[in-house]
Parts: structure tokens; sequence; C-alpha cells
């Protein structure tokens, strides 16, 4: 079956120590997302790529990074995470059309737990 | 701008019951489309609906029903003879130029 992977599920890290989460897809989709979730909240749109170009959100922190090395794959890095960057982290995938970004469906991978400690 | 509110934070029902959730969304786009979608405690999003804005036909699919008046810019869903396992945080989101969600609604069935 297509779908969106998320490695890991669980991540623990230190406080101030890089860590990377990993996502994947099989449905050949061109644009990829990365989603920030805090307990009991929305998900928040960190950044997003089509095909090769990088779209960070005004408000998305520095520390935060990503990296997209092929049509399959997209990384998060978080240089330096902070108590605050404990949360969920989604990935999600759509098939971008000629009808512009208001029209994507998005489909999520199963999220990323990182703790900080 | 756009925005999403689902005013229920939570609905507690026992197994069988009827649960509607509502969903009011603002936007100045002519053009722009609603999504549900579900977030079990397993933590995955998944995709129920999508419905554009020149689409006001009601939807069913199984239990589950929509409910799209643009009139009253409301998009609200309804889980028929609820079971169990419709436990989860159900999102209403809308897109224009990007999806934005509301705060979710934790749905709880109870046995």
């Amino acid at each position: 079956d297509a779908m969106v992977i998320q490695n890991p599920r669980y991540q623990v890290t230190q406080f101030g120590k890089p860590v990377t989460l990993s996502c994947s897809q099989t449905l050949n989709h061109n644009v990829m997302y990365w989603y920030q979730q805090k307990s009991s909240q929305a998900p928040k749109l960190l950044f997003h790529y089509y095909d090769k170009d990088f779209n960070n959100e005004a408000d998305t922190p520095d520390n935060f990074q990503s990296r997209r090395p092929n049509t399959s794959f997209c990384f998060l890095d978080i240089r330096s995470p902070g108590l605050g960057d404990a949360a969920m982290y989604l990935c999600a995938t759509s098939r971008r059309t000629s009808g512009g970004a208001g029209t994507d469906t998005q489909y999520f991978g199963p999220g990323t737990r990182l703790t900080v400690l | 701008a756009q925005k999403v509110t689902q005013a229920q934070t939570e609905i507690s029902v026992v197994e069988k019951e009827d649960v509607t959730l509502d969903c009011v969304y603002e936007t100045r786009d002519t053009t722009y489309y609603l999504f549900w979608y579900k977030q079990p405690p397993s933590g995955e999003l998944v995709f129920l609906i999508r419905r554009n804005s020149f689409d006001e036909q009601n939807e069913i699919s199984g239990r589950y029903s929509w409910n799209f008046q643009k009139s009253t810019s409301s998009f609200n869903f309804t889980i028929t003879a609820s079971q169990v396992v419709d436990s989860a945080v159900y999102f209403c989101a809308l897109s224009s130029y990007k999806l934005s969600f509301g705060a979710g609604t934790t749905v709880t069935v109870r046995a």
C-alpha cells in the first residue's frame, strides 16, 4: 500500500543535542510538509517542500531545518532541541496540481513523538 | 486570513448514540476546500473528506455524514450509531492557500 512512513516513532534526545527525524513516502507526491503538534493542540505547519523548492513559515524558529534529498525522502533537523520542542512531529504529503496549494489533500504519516530530557 | 472554529472541545457519548461535530469557518476567498481529519490515540491524522466551496451536496459514507452550508459557513460532521473505535480527536480544516486546522474536538465513545 502506498503510504507515508516516519522513523523513528519515538525519539528521545537530550537538551541541546541535535536530532534528525525522517519521513519517506511511496505516493510519489511532489509536496512534503512538516508539522509540529503539541499536546491538545492542532498541528502547526513548520515548512514544506514543493518539489525542490523550500517554503518556510514565517514563525518557524531557525533551530528547525529541513532537507529533501529526493522525491521520496524528507528530513527534519532540530539543531539544538529545547524542552519546548518536545512534541509530535507529523510529516504529510500531497500532489500539487494546477489548481494551486489550496486544492491539496494532505496525507499524514504516523508521526514521531519527540521527548527532550 | 482564514480561520476555523470548532466550538466543542470534548464530546462524550454512549455507544450507538449519534454525535455531531460543529465546524464554522471564515475566509475571504471564493474558492476554498474544507476537510475533516481523524486523529486516534496512535497519533496519525487520517483523512476523512474533502469538499470544495462550490459543492454544497451533503455526503454520506457509511456511518459518517457531512453537512456543508455555505450560507452559514459551516461544515458539520455526524457519526451515526457511534462505536468505541470512533473515539479520537477530529479536526476540521480549511484550505485556500494553505491548510488551517481548527482546535479539534475530542470524541469519547463509552461502551
